[in-house]
């Protein structure tokens, strides 16, 4: 398995800019997540989809991010305009369906995409 | 508001030396704990942690959850250079999705 795809894999822009970030998940699972990666903040959670489906996107920042997920196997990323404070790692990860017994939730990241906004 | 809180926020060390890293929580409906190890890249997992007092093994690191004090704790003895890493602690609450929320990170430098 490849496990979690993410492309690019570094992306530098200028202010005002559209971003498409791209993440394919590993197959078979039925959860997706974005976070942003900061020294400051650490690790957020942008939005997440169950069966492609967004379940929580409280995480995203204001209204020039953007997140879908037309099918199980394909999501995107879109920040539109860019601004330097924008600037970050973005990872996606997904998991498996939730074992209701167990709550299993191991998550599978993918390397990231590091976002430069000048 | 869920939240969980790392600390230290970094460490460095010396080759051979023990270190335990802590981690706390709130959150609604607590289900497990995670910790994650991040080194260049992605992070990768170490340990779901779901019942109080049960210590979680694997090669040179532990961990042990405390339900009733709201944290956790990973363990490093014998560090090495590779154990240099971001150390995340995660937790899940109760419910039909798999939501987690990451504390900041603890940075891990073991020098030789």
């Amino acid at each position: 398995d490849a496990g979690v795809i993410q492309s690019p894999r570094h992306e530098v822009t200028e202010m005002g800019q559209e971003v498409t970030l791209r993440c394919k998940p590993i197959s078979g699972h039925n959860s997706l997540f974005w976070y942003r990666q900061t020294m400051m903040r650490g690790l957020e959670l942008l939005i997440y989809f169950n069966n492609n489906v967004p379940i929580d996107d409280s995480g995203m920042p204001e209204d020039r991010f953007s997140a879908k997920m037309p099918n199980a196997s394909f999501s995107t990323l879109k920040i539109q305009p860019s601004e330097p404070r924008d600037s970050a790692v973005y990872f996606c990860a997904s998991s498996p369906a939730k074992n209701r017994d167990r709550g299993y939730n191991e998550q599978f990241f993918g390397p990231g995409t590091r976002l430069t906004v000048l | 508001e869920d939240k969980v809180v790392q600390s230290p926020l970094s460490l460095v060390v010396h080759e051979g030396d023990t270190v335990t890293l802590n981690c706390s929580y709130e959150v609604t409906n607590f289900r497990s704990l995670l910790w994650y190890k991040q080194e260049k890249k992605a992070p990768t997992f170490l340990f779901m942690l779901t019942s109080s007092g049960i210590e979680k093994k694997s090669g040179r690191l532990s961990s042990i959850l405390d339900k009733k004090e709201l944290f956790s704790i990973l363990n490093i003895t014998a560090t090495q250079t590779g154990d240099s890493a971001i150390y995340l602690c995660a937790v899940e609450g109760l419910g039909a999705t798999n939501k987690l929320i990451f504390g900041t990170g603890t940075l891990l430098a073991v020098q030789p």
